[in-house]
């Protein structure tokens, strides 16, 4: 079954504690990438990866950090997380003439 | 102002009513369209998947395009309670290698 994986789902740290949320597909697709979800803001792209080792910013990078070591994984990292980066997280990857396919989500929560 | 501006709702309708959904945009280089379901704690799962102009039938959904107008619309027929969800819109310059654009999602809610 074509899958994306997040972990973890639920999350609640203290500011300033370094995190990984990690992200796996199993489709072979080359584009990846990451979106936070927020009330009235709706989804915004993080970070995006075309293909292995790159990478480029999306619409919201700032306090972010994404790397791409191998085709299926694309973990999101938070070196300082801040209240502000309390959301709800998404990755996707994307193959071909298609849309994205999103994992389940990670929500977190920066106290 | 947003790329893609869609009504946040709640749009409540009656089980088997015709639900309306629309988004507008700006971006003249959009070509695929696509519409998005997301339950409540869960990420979103591909409905609908257009290109250019035209209409799209699936099953109990249809999905319209118009781009003279910058306009996009999801019809949903014999609405069930299951429908119940919010719907995204979402569009793209280029088919792969390229991200989408998000509106910011409509609620709906079909009541039994």
């Amino acid at each position: 079954e074509a899958q994306v994986t997040q972990n973890p789902r639920y999350l609640i740290t203290v500011t300033g504690k370094k995190l990984t949320v990690t992200c796996s597909q199993n489709m072979n697709h080359e584009y990846m990438s990451w979106y936070r979800q927020d009330p009235g803001l709706g989804l915004r792209q993080i970070y995006y990866s075309m293909n292995v080792e790159v990478t480029d910013k999306g619409d919201v990078p700032e306090g972010y950090k994404v790397s791409r070591k191998e085709k299926r994984n694309f973990p999101l990292i938070l070196e300082s997380p801040s209240p502000n980066q309390t959301s709800l997280y998404f990755c996707a990857t994307r193959g071909g003439n298609y849309g994205y396919t999103f994992g389940s989500g990670t929500r977190l929560t920066v106290v | 102002q947003k790329e893609v501006e869609q009504d946040p709702g709640p749009l409540s309708v009656p089980e088997g009513a015709i639900v309306s959904l629309n988004c507008t945009y700006s971006n003249s280089a959009f070509q695929y369209f696509m519409w998005y379901r997301q339950y409540s704690r869960k990420g979103p799962e591909l409905l609908m998947y257009t290109y250019s102009s035209g209409n799209k039938e699936d099953g109990r959904f249809t999905a319209q395009v118009d781009k003279s107008s910058k306009y996009i619309s999801l019809f949903i027929r014999d609405s069930q309670p299951s429908d119940s969800a919010t719907y995204l819109c979402a569009m793209s310059a280029k088919a792969a290698g390229n991200k989408l654009t998000f509106g910011g999602g409509t609620r709906v809610l079909v009541k039994p």
